[in-house]
């Protein structure tokens, strides 16, 4: 049973350049939740996909941008990158929407280095 | 708001000492859940527990134990007789009734080194 899988797992930008970063769910799973880690912090939550729609939205700015297709995999968009934006984006698994379905599965992450 | 604060930044202890991780959250909902997770070296976020607040019931996991106390907003983890594999960067989380599961608020981990 295939955990999440995130891809791709390092990569280098630079300033104002623009990036993909793509999820796979764990199997049976329809909601993905993207996650910004920096360096010694906790990850923030940005964005969560739900029947291919943004259903909730951290404190992000709008180029951040995300996609879900049908099969449930997800894609997350930074354009313009900063510096700032160098972290580690975690993608997160769920069945449902619903707070009382269970535990977060979470990819091993990508490591977004901005120059 | 919801905020998740632990205050220890790092923990250093040797094989076999038991260790407590310390959690405290703020939050004006009167359901919500919180989360413990670890994260090993590779990155991946690795599910420990989840508590609803209506269950104040300690937990017991093998070498891991949960203290869940409302009165004082606190949802420590101990680990007893700690091993080098224990070593990782450890995360309390907290989810509101009203947001989802996904949508969790970290706080900023705490790193535990278990030296032989």
């Amino acid at each position: 049973d295939a955990g999440v899988t995130q891809s791709p797992t390092h990569l280098i930008k630079t300033r104002g350049q623009q990036v993909t970063l793509r999820c796979s769910p764990k199997s049976g799973h329809d909601t993905v939740s993207w996650y910004q880690q920096a360096l010694g912090q906790g990850p923030q939550f940005i964005f969560q996909y739900y029947e291919e729609e943004e259903r909730q939205r951290g404190n992000f700015p709008d180029r951040f941008s995300g996609h879900q297709f049908p099969n449930y995999s997800s894609e997350l968009n930074v354009n313009a990158l900063l510096l700032g934006d160098s972290a580690l984006y975690l993608c997160a698994s769920s069945l449902g929407l619903a707070a009382n379905t269970g535990e977060l599965f979470f990819g091993e992450g990508s490591r977004l280095t901005v120059l | 708001a919801q905020k998740v604060t632990q205050a220890q930044t790092e923990i250093s202890v040797v094989e076999k000492e038991d260790v407590t991780l310390d959690c405290v959250y703020e939050t004006r909902d009167t359901t919500y859940y919180l989360f413990w997770y670890k994260q090993p070296p590779s990155g991946e976020l690795v599910f420990l527990i989840r508590r609803n607040s209506f269950d104040e019931q300690n937990e017991i996991s093998g070498r891991y134990s949960w203290n869940f106390q409302k009165s004082t907003s606190s949802f420590n983890f101990t680990i007893t007789a700690s091993q080098v594999v224990d070593s990782a960067v450890y995360f309390c989380a907290l989810s509101e009734r009203t947001g989802t599961a996904s949508k969790l608020t970290f706080g900023t981990g705490t790193r535990l080194q278990v030296t032989l």
